[in-house]
């Protein structure tokens, strides 16, 4: 099993919310990591979107609208992703990221389609 | 203006040796970590190597354990991964990334074939 899993894919319309997930293992408590999260764009390498481990450990990356922020559901042992007002230039591929085990793993990477 | 321009891919037959660098600037590079990692095509990210901004401390992927190298030499503003004994499985874009991978460069793609 993956240390990070995330839904392979996910549509939504143009101005609707979207809630990424990126589950831990099981036995991984995602309330002791900083979990990152990245976007990229076919052809482009990614894009550092922003760090959040609670409301008061948490960082934006610069430039990155106030509408892509970051949250934990700790009964899904999960972090998530919430992108507001989707737009059609939010259509990517997006990678979530923790430093486990003297390693960093990125999840299996959820695609976007912005329908 | 932070700037990561890695070179030095190209096509190499399998077992054969190839290294990678990247030339850092806009930052005071001595300052950070930097890492490499790789997309094989089609396919995820998977970080491949860590190295602390002192050179003090190195970690590598399982997948490339005892065969990479990362280095660097902060004079030079530049981050290096030698990477030795290359499988086909080894193909993939290879990115350097600052730190907590805020800052990545374009990437240069390393194949291994006959």
């Amino acid at each position: 099993q993956a240390v990070l899993t995330q839904p392979a894919s996910l549509s939504a319309s143009p101005g609707a919310s979207a809630s990424l997930t990126c589950t831990l293992r099981s036995g991984i408590n995602v309330g002791t990591y900083r979990i990152y999260w990245y976007q990229q764009k076919p052809g482009s390498p990614p894009q550092y979107l922003l760090r959040y481990k609670s409301d008061s450990d948490k960082q934006q990356g610069s430039g990155v609208p106030s509408r892509f922020s970051g949250s934990k559901d700790a009964s899904a042992n999960a972090g998530i992703l919430l992108i507001s007002g989707l737009q059609s230039e939010d259509e990517a591929d997006y990678y979530c990221m923790i430093w486990y085990s003297s390693a960093y793993v990125f999840g299996t990477g959820t695609k976007i389609t912005v329908l | 203006e932070v700037q990561l321009v890695e070179s030095g891919g190209g096509l190499v037959q399998p077992g054969g040796s190839l290294r990678l660098s990247c030339a850092a600037s806009g930052f005071t590079f001595s300052s950070y970590e930097m890492n490499w990692v790789r997309q094989a095509p089609g396919k995820g990210l998977e970080w491949v190597s860590y190295i602390s901004s002192s050179s003090s401390a190195m970690y590598y992927a399982d997948s490339v354990k005892g065969r990479f190298t990362i280095s660097r030499d902060n004079a030079k503003n530049s981050l290096y991964l030698q990477m030795n004994s290359l499988r086909a499985e080894d193909t993939a874009v290879y990115y350097c990334a600052r730190n907590y991978f805020d800052s990545w460069g374009q990437g240069t793609l390393v194949t291994v074939s006959s």
